[in-house]
């Protein structure tokens, strides 16, 4: 299984950068593509996609939130926070079936 | 646009089964790849497996091999999720969420339906 690795929480200030970081322990690069996907998720909600093949944002996503990485280690960006953006993010990898990290939770400081 | 209605919150007791079921609107079903996750409370996303409608083929995660079964109808537009076996372990919300193309993000979500396992 591939296994995915995400720092449980991280606390920035409005109008700051916030930096949340996957780590894989299998490549997820495949033909030049990087097999990784990030979602959102608030609070008795659903998740939501915002960046699909590492770097590529998803429809109707603010251009805030931004993806890059390749191989085994991944992040995603959120420039500049806003209060609604609290919430957990998860990656997930479709490299070899499908297995999400345990999520990073954001906070405002 | 496409929307995923989940049936509603259930209550059963441990060792039995349940059948879930996500009905998909506003496109055809079998344009996608169906999947469940499962999210315990405050905890994080969990895949359980996917089936393919056009084909009924299924792939699961390895630990829900003898606990999760996924069928689907294609003239209803849905998918249904069985849990066997129930037991505490299973208390949890499910969400079911569709897979367009071959690179594996989740498009849409179902709101998600609650599922408590107790006696």
């Amino acid at each position: 299984d591939i296994v995915l690795t995400q720092s449980p929480a991280l606390a920035v200030s409005l109008g700051q950068r916030a930096t949340i970081s996957c780590k894989t322990n299998q490549n997820v690069d495949y033909y030049g593509n990087s097999y990784m996907h990030w979602y959102q998720q608030k609070p008795g909600q659903q998740p939501k996609l915002l960046i699909y093949l590492a770097s590529n944002l998803a429809s109707g996503i603010p251009a805030r939130f931004s993806g890059r990485g390749s191989g085994t280690d991944f992040t995603l960006t959120i420039d500049p926070v806003e209060a609604d953006d609290t919430a957990t993010y998860y990656c997930q990898q479709s490299r070899n079936l499908y297995t999400f990290g345990a999520g990073t939770k954001l906070e405002l400081k | 646009e496409v929307q995923l209605q989940q049936s509603g919150a259930e209550l059963v007791r441990p060792g039995t089964s349940v059948k879930l079921s996500c009905k998909v609107s506003g496109d055809t079903i079998t344009a996608y790849y169906m999947h469940f996750v499962k999210q315990r409370p405050g905890q994080g996303l969990e895949w359980i497996g996917r089936i393919d409608p056009e084909d009924d083929s299924t792939k699961y995660a390895e630990k829900f091999k003898n606990k999760a079964t996924l069928t689907a109808d294609t003239s209803s537009n849905t998918a249904y999720l069985k849990l066997s076996s129930l037991t505490s372990e299973d208390t949890a919300t499910y969400f079911c969420t569709t897979q367009r193309y071959d690179y594996g993000s989740y498009d849409y979500w179902g709101q998600g339906v609650m599922v408590t396992v107790s006696s």
